[in-house]
């Protein structure tokens, strides 16, 4: 059974600095990959997401990377703000092209103002 | 649209009693999902619904029982609540396609306490 492991389980970052959270998932044959954001007292939301047919995407400050060798997804957040903080899960299919998902133990972000 | 909405968000039970957590989506959905969420574990499936009529179990069904008589509807039920069930329950839905992944929207969540 496919595993995720999800690091740091919390972080905090300056406002304006990087907000960088891990994800090592076994198998490296995804054609899907996101990150969802959850905000206190709702439910998450797709953040972002990747393919395998790109190593890195970008969508404004957010941006996914793949390492392949290292079987490591990272997410990074780039000049972090108050607004950001939140929980973040990686939630990669259990199986290529399933549709049930494992999630992550999930990332608390805090940026200080 | 509402998206998806959960009925009720907040529930206190005692031990041994029974209730019904109602999920609806307006999205024309195939696919629905009953999750739970509990500290530092991120999200676990409970049971999940490919279409109406159609119902399979998760990573955690004990405890549990579904029901989708209606397609934009998933109800999960509790026939007798223990501690252990305390927990904020999320209900999600999504349309899986090639072009698109997996991408499921999530209702807003029922914290529920078990006494």
């Amino acid at each position: 059974q496919q595993q995720v492991k999800q690091s740091p389980q919390s972080l905090i970052v300056q406002k304006g600095g990087i907000s960088i959270i891990n994800c090592a998932y076994e198998n490296t044959a995804f054609d899907y990959f996101p990150w969802y954001q959850q905000f206190p007292g709702k439910g998450p939301a797709l953040l972002i997401a990747i393919r395998p047919d790109v190593s890195e995407k970008k969508e404004g400050r957010f941006t996914i990377s793949f390492n392949k060798s290292a079987k490591q997804f990272s997410l990074h957040i780039m000049d972090s703000q108050p607004g950001d903080s939140a929980t973040y899960f990686c939630a990669p299919p259990r199986e290529s092209g399933g549709f049930k998902t494992i999630f992550g133990a999930g990332t608390r972000l805090f940026v200080k103002a | 649209n509402a998206g998806v909405t959960q009925t009720p968000k907040f529930r206190v039970l005692k031990t041994g009693q029974s209730m019904t957590l109602l999920c609806a989506q307006d999205m024309n959905h195939e696919y629905m999902y009953w999750y739970r969420q509990d500290p530092g574990m991120g999200l676990r499936l409970i049971h999940y619904s490919v279409g109406e009529g159609t119902t399979a179990k998760g990573e955690v069904p004990d405890g549990y029982n579904v029901s989708r008589l209606k397609k934009q509807n998933f109800l999960l039920g509790l026939e007798s609540a223990a501690p252990s069930q305390t927990s904020v329950y999320f209900c999600a839905s999504s349309a899986p396609s090639g072009r698109t992944g997996n991408e499921q929207f999530f209702g807003p969540g029922t914290r529920l306490t078990v006494l």
